[in-house]
């Protein structure tokens, strides 16, 4: 069965654009996570949406925002891009939105030049 | 607020010798924790979670953890290291009241000599 799955792979923008990043999930899988990793830091938790709705939101300003669509598959949006959102973004999938595991997928690495 | 220390930013091992990576968290009740092991350029790969009952629990690849509760700790440990096992060790903690997120610390690079 195919993992998480995210594209692009890699992606580089200027300050000042906008970014979509997307994920597929694992197959009946219902909720995706959303993380930004800097370099040399622990993954932060972005968003957590379940079943189209948010669940959980962390401690992002309002240029980040995501959703979520009936086929489960999420996209992340950045506005506005600072030299600061340049990371590596993971998405995560899990079954129900608490109480199991949550399966990673190898991320897209976003520069911001 | 919720907090996970990983002490050590790097260690150095010498394969075939034992290893243990240590992980603190603050948090009024217990939550779930989880392990993760991130190789260059890739995503995270689970290495053994705990949610409750045996405090020591068994993982993927050898590794092994045992929660203890008095301390606020998790620590990861392995009793021989391979060359392979060379790679960025995550420790992180399950919070459901804030948005089921998970809470990692800011990682653990292991570096494996021959």
């Amino acid at each position: 069965d195919a993992g998480v799955t995210q594209s692009p792979t890699h992606l580089i923008k200027t300050r000042g654009q906008h970014v979509t990043l997307r994920c597929s999930p694992i197959s009946g899988h219902k909720s995706v996570s959303w993380y930004q990793q800097v370099l040399g830091q622990g993954p932060q938790f972005i968003f957590q949406y379940y079943e189209k709705e948010e669940r959980g939101r962390g401690n992002f300003p309002d240029r980040f925002s995501a959703r979520q669509f009936p086929n489960y598959s999420s996209e992340l949006n950045v506005n506005a891009l600072l030299l600061g959102d340049s990371a590596l973004y993971l998405c995560a999938s899990r079954v129900a939105p608490t109480g199991d595991e949550q399966f990673f997928g190898p991320g897209t690495r976003l520069t911001v030049l | 607020a919720q907090s996970v220390t990983q002490p050590d930013i790097h260690i150095t091992v010498s394969e075939g010798a034992s290893l243990e990576l240590r992980c603190n968290y603050s948090y009024g009740a217990t939550p779930y924790l989880f392990w993760y092991v991130q190789s260059p350029g890739q995503g995270l790969q689970l290495l053994l979670k705990y949610f409750s009952g045996d405090t020591l629990v068994q993982g993927i690849k050898g590794f092994e953890a045992e929660f203890k509760r008095s301390q606020s700790s998790f620590n990861l440990r392995k009793p021989s290291v391979h060359w392979s096992d060379a790679a960025e060790y995550f420790c992180a903690v399950g919070f459901m009241e804030y948005g089921n997120k998970l809470v990692f610390g800011a990682g653990t690079i292991l570096r494996v000599k021959s």
